[in-house]
């Protein structure tokens, strides 16, 4: 049973727009989610954090937005770099565990 | 402050064969959690250790075991290898108490023939 869901695989992207990429959850219990960045051969790298008292967070050119009520949360970049072209991961956990629940990512290409 | 490190980067073994993966949190840092990333797959939580104690634990049989060393590293062992155990094995660190926190490691790629 997959409780964090990302559904799209893969994206593109023209530089300089805007990259949304989504993530749908079933768990209500989750009550903080995280996307994280992957490079090749790399580890994932944290991104940006959300708790579920907000419905958006803003760093940078990236926004994350929760929507409690249908269980989905979204990843904005504007506007989009060729650097960020990178697999992303959203990530959800409930406070009592701290156990991570991953999706299986989107593939971001952004296109000079 | 140095990163997390992992060892080895690859590693290929063979059906039944037991492996020890390595990780080096970041100082300071008292827990540390284990991922499985099969290709094409999200990382899946395989444990955490706070404190040199299990902390938590993912739907993995108990051929995989961990061991936190107060030095800030810690071991994943995976007994009676299977095929199905080829994947990219992470570690993550974080801060004590603040765990959603985590810092990744570059991975450990194992295969298994």
């Amino acid at each position: 049973d997959q409780q964090v869901k990302q559904n799209s695989p893969s994206l593109s992207v023209q530089e300089g727009r805007i990259s949304i990429l989504n993530c749908d959850y079933t768990n209500s219990m989750f009550d903080y989610f995280l996307w994280y960045k992957k490079y090749p051969a790399e580890g994932p790298t944290f991104l940006i954090s959300i708790s579920s008292i907000k419905d958006k967070n803003e760093d940078g050119r990236f926004t994350v937005f929760l929507n409690k009520s249908a269980k989905h949360l979204s990843l904005h970049i504007v506007p989009s770099q060729p650097g960020d072209s990178a697999v992303y991961f959203c990530a959800a956990s409930d406070s009592g565990t701290y156990k991570y629940i991953f999706g299986t990512g989107t593939r971001l290409k952004v296109l000079a | 402050e140095t990163g997390v490190t992992q060892s080895p980067t690859h590693l290929i073994k063979t059906r039944g064969q037991q492996v020890t993966l390595r990780c080096s949190s970041q100082s300071g840092h008292n827990t540390v959690s284990w991922y499985q990333q099969a290709l094409g797959q999200g990382p899946q939580f395989i444990f955490q250790y706070y404190r040199e104690e299990e902390n938590g634990r993912g739907n993995f049989p108990p051929r995989f075991s961990g061991l936190q060393f107060p030095n800030y590293s810690s071991e994943l062992n995976v007994n009676a290898l299977e095929l199905d155990d080829s994947a990219l094995y992470l570690c993550a660190s974080s801060p004590d108490g603040t765990s959603y926190e985590q810092y990744f490691g570059p991975g450990t790629r194992l295969t298994v023939t």
